[in-house]
């Protein structure tokens, strides 16, 4: 079985810290994903990464960054956190291709004050 | 861009009573559709998805789902649902290597 392991269940963060949400996964996936889950907007796509060092926006980039130096390891990075990023934060990856199905992990509540 | 759209935002229903979950999607070319559960505190989990081939598709924990390419629709079904079904749902649509998920809709599953 998939397993994707996010380092924290939750976290509590001051307005204007630097924040680093970090992800591994076991199965040697290539892709992995980083959405933001919102109530009412369901999951929005933040970044992706389809090979080590390669990434690519998604639908909300601003105000985040990414980083993916091993294949099994994606970081989400929240340069100066604001309170608009309070969130719940999935990350995910798949085996290669555009048809194959996203494995999650079980998020990370974000409280930014 | 390819996406859908959940029609119930919630939808409340009676233990072993029969359930369906709409969902619609834009894409006039192939496409491929997923179903996720989310139950409370926890990540997204694939029900069911939709590639090619039979367009009635069976998923896990007794969910079904049909692809319909002339109403552009893949509603999710039950014919009995549980009290452990209460959960959050999404459809999803492939877009390149990531998908796009609808808002979700609220399964209540009530006694």
């Amino acid at each position: 079985d998939v397993k994707v392991t996010q380092s924290s269940r939750y976290l509590v963060k001051r307005t204007g810290e630097k924040v680093f949400l970090e992800c591994v996964q076991d199965m040697d996936h290539e892709n992995m994903f980083w959405y933001r889950q919102d109530p009412g907007l369901g999951l929005r796509l933040i970044y992706f990464s389809y090979d080590v060092k390669m990434k690519e926006k998604g639908d909300i980039p601003e105000g985040y960054s990414v980083s993916r130096e091993k294949k099994e390891r994606f970081s989400l990075i929240l340069e100066s956190a604001s309170t608009n990023q309070t969130s719940m934060y999935l990350c995910a990856s798949s085996v290669d291709g555009h048809n194959s199905p996203l494995h999650f992990g079980n998020g990370t509540r974000l409280t930014v004050t | 861009a390819q996406s859908v759209t959940q029609l119930d935002s919630q939808v409340p229903v009676f233990e072993e009573a029969p359930v369906e979950l709409r969902c619609n999607y834009s894409s006039s070319v192939s496409v491929y559709l997923f179903w996720y559960v989310q139950y409370p505190n926890q990540g997204l989990q694939l029900l069911l998805k939709y590639l090619s081939g039979s367009t009635l598709v069976k998923g896990i924990n007794g969910f079904e789902a049909e692809f319909n390419k002339s109403q552009t629709s893949f509603h999710l079904r039950k014919p009995s649902v549980h009290i452990s079904d209460t959960a959050e749902y999404f459809c999803a649509v492939s877009e390149r290597y990531a998908l796009n998920f609808g808002k979700g809709t609220s399964l209540l599953v009530t006694p």
